[in-house]
């Protein structure tokens, strides 16, 4: 398997633009987070999906970032309008066991750099 | 509200060293802890998990242990080699009924220098 995909890799924008952030999980994992690093904060949990359904969405900083899962093979994470604040990488990752239960690694992707200017 | 801090937060070493990364949280009702390591541009990669119950794990020259009561955990690092070079990162799953999220520290930065 290909593991996680995220596109782009990286991501330079002026502040006040849309910004769309991809993600492919793994095949058959059902569970899917984006998280947030920043040197300030570390990494924190934006969102969890499951078969396809949002969670909690209660790390989303603000109502300018949205996320969506189509389907079980893709999911976005939007950010209207992006702001310089909002500079970081975003990570996707993804599993196939319920969080919590015993041994059940995350798979991350490689995740995207964003940059607001 | 758990706290994860790992010190130090970064650490420069010659090759063959044996090395010591520290982790500690703040609230000691977790269901697990997990050690991962990053590579500059990538994700992370889970190296070892330990369960709550468990005092520690082994994986080839890493070691990990825990000790829930006093909120700290350690990675050891046999025998150092520049490929262990990257940002180690210690993450902390609570029990309860959100125990899907995992809190990060902040990570070490790992340099072996050959």
């Amino acid at each position: 398997d290909a593991g996680v995909i995220q596109s782009p890799r990286h991501e330079v924008t002026e502040m006040g633009q849309e910004v769309t952030l991809r993600c492919k999980p793994i095949s058959g994992h059902d569970y899917l987070f984006w998280y947030r690093q920043t040197m300030m904060r570390g990494l924190e949990l934006l969102i969890y999906f499951n078969n396809n359904v949002p969670i909690d969405d209660s790390g989303m900083p603000e109502d300018r970032f949205s996320a969506k899962m189509p389907n079980a093979s893709f999911s976005t994470l939007k950010i209207q309008p992006s702001e310089p604040r909002d500079s970081a990488v975003y990570f996707c990752a993804s599993s196939d066991r319920p969080p919590g239960s015993g041994n059940s690694p995350l798979h991350f992707g490689n995740g995207t750099r964003l940059t607001v200017t | 509200k758990q706290e994860v801090t790992q010190i130090p937060a970064a650490l420069s070493v010659p090759e063959g060293e044996n090395l010591v990364l520290n982790c500690s949280f703040t609230d000691s009702a977790i269901y697990n802890l997990q050690w991962f390591r990053q590579d500059p541009g990538k994700g992370l990669t889970s190296l070892l998990l330990i369960q709550s119950s468990q005092r520690e794990q082994t994986s080839g020259r890493l070691n990990a242990s825990l000790d829930k009561s006093s909120g700290r955990s350690t990675l050891y690092i046999a025998a150092s080699q520049p490929g262990d070079s990257a940002t180690y990162l210690c993450a902390v799953r609570n029990s309860g009924g959100s125990n899907y999220k995992l809190t990060f520290g902040k990570g070490t930065l790992l340099t072996v220098n050959p």
